[in-house]
């Protein structure tokens, strides 16, 4: 059935380093594919969007990379800061709207 | 912050009662959704709606209903048949774009069954 998954589930990197979190999902129908970061306590937000037809796209420390030859996508967060510190979730639409979130990875930046 | 709202933040219910959680939306979105947040689960769909009258189950309905007679409202009710109520629910509306469909989601409530 649908599913994504996610990992690793819990990252910790020095400040200023590069963070990567990994997702796969299961239908090659999945043409959207979301990124949402929720801090401690508050509600998750979209921080970056893919569509299937792209390979890749930046914003400013933020960037998201998809094959669809594998069904991966990466989030992957340059010159981390302490307020990168939160769970970030991939997510994938399929085609009936139903929007398929991963478990989560928990990333703590480290002074 | 605006747009979605849920209510209340926190309840508390002793087990074998029913419970409903609010949520509203003046964001005029077509589509709502409700989700259970569990440590280490992620975002586990219950059920969603992309029409008044008209909603879906989700991967994890079971023991869970749901009602939607008017575009900002869409009430999740809790029953004494869910195993496992303890959690917290996520409310979400969702906006078209250019790229796909991005979920709005609302503060959350806090559910505990004691």
């Amino acid at each position: 059935g649908e599913n994504v998954e996610q990992h690793p589930s819990t990252l910790s990197v020095q400040e200023g380093d590069s963070a990567v979190i990994k997702c796969t999902y299961s239908d090659s129908a999945s043409n959207y594919f979301p990124w949402y970061k929720q801090e401690l306590g508050k509600r998750p937000q979209l921080i970056i969007d893919i569509r299937s037809n792209v390979g890749e796209k930046k914003d400013q420390r933020i960037a998201v990379t998809l094959n669809k030859t594998a069904k991966h996508f990466s989030l992957h967060i340059t010159e981390t800061q302490p307020e990168d510190s939160a769970v970030y979730f991939c997510a994938a639409t399929y085609r009936d709207d139903k929007i398929i979130f991963g478990k989560g990875t928990r990333l703590h930046i480290l002074p | 912050d605006g747009g979605i709202t849920q209510s209340p933040k926190y309840l508390f219910r002793k087990e074998g009662q029913n419970v409903t959680l609010s949520c509203e939306q003046n964001l005029n979105h077509d589509a709502m959704y409700w989700y259970r947040q569990d440590p280490g689960q992620g975002l586990r769909l219950i059920y969603y709606s992309q029409i008044v009258n008209d909603f879906q189950k989700g991967d994890i309905a079971e023991g869970y209903s749901v009602s939607r007679e008017k575009k900002e409202s869409f009430p999740l009710t809790v029953t004494s048949a869910q195993k496992n109520p303890t959690a917290f629910y996520l409310c979400a509306s969702r906006r078209r774009t250019s790229l796909g469909n991005e979920q709005f989601f609302g503060p959350g409530t806090r559910l505990t069954v004691l």
